[in-house]
């Protein structure tokens, strides 16, 4: 089945610092991935959705500039925290799309938790 | 405003009960209709519906899509402590030529053996 890897899968930094998360899709080929945050006890909300080789496509109320997204290839997409701050400390989850087939299925990551201190 | 609701937000259950699981959803432009159980970690994928009255069947997990009345249900027999889980419901959608996957604040299951 369609595997997608996050890494790191957890990482604490200091306030202030930026913090690079990597989506991988290990054996499809995902145009388009998704970026989710998820608070405990909460649902996943979405941040963002980022096609290879164009501008990703913000959700509102997401700060573009804070939350740097990068699609450079069809199985690479990077979600750049900056300067952090410990209210983005959450737990970070990207899913890519296989187009393959028209199946138009969702494969999520193994997330990603950061702790912002 | 989309929005996708699941009830309940929680159900505590004995081990060899049978529940179910209800998502409404109020969306433009509906593409189809997914399930996952989620533990510790990300979302594992159950089902997609996308016609109404066809139901899906895997092992003693079974759902199915209402298009008219816009819901669906998730319907697990037999339920074992395995089951224990948050149960999300997500609705793909078009909102402006954008695909879009929108999640039901979830169900959280708890089996007790």
């Amino acid at each position: 089945g369609a595997v997608v890897s996050q890494h790191p899968s957890w990482v604490i930094c200091k306030s202030g610092t930026s913090v690079k998360i990597e989506c991988r899709s290990l054996d499809f080929q995902a145009t388009t991935m998704f970026w989710y945050r998820q608070f405990p006890k909460q649902s996943l909300m979405l941040m963002a959705t980022s096609n290879e080789g164009s501008k990703a496509t913000y959700e509102q109320g997401v700060e573009k500039d804070k939350f740097l997204i990068n699609h450079a290839s069809l199985t690479l997409s990077t979600l750049t925290v900056t300067s952090a701050h410990p209210e983005d400390s959450s737990f970070y989850i990207c899913s890519a799309r296989d187009l393959e087939g028209a199946k138009y299925e969702q494969y999520f990551g193994p997330g990603t938790r950061l702790t912002v201190t | 405003e989309d929005k996708v609701v699941q009830s309940p937000l929680s159900l505590v259950v004995h081990e060899g009960d049978t529940v179910t699981l209800n998502c409404s959803y109020e969306v433009t432009n509906f593409r189809s209709l997914l399930w996952y159980k989620q533990e510790k970690k990300a979302p594992t994928f159950l089902f997609m519906l996308t016609s109404s009255g066809i139901e899906k069947k895997s092992g003693r997990l079974s759902s199915i899509l209402d298009k008219k009345e816009l819901f669906s249900i998730l319907n697990i027999t037999a339920t074992q402590t395995g089951d224990s889980a948050v149960y999300l419901c997500a609705v793909r959608f078009y909102n402006f030529g954008n695909e879009k996957l929108t999640f039901g604040t979830g169900t959280r299951l708890t089996i007790i053996p």
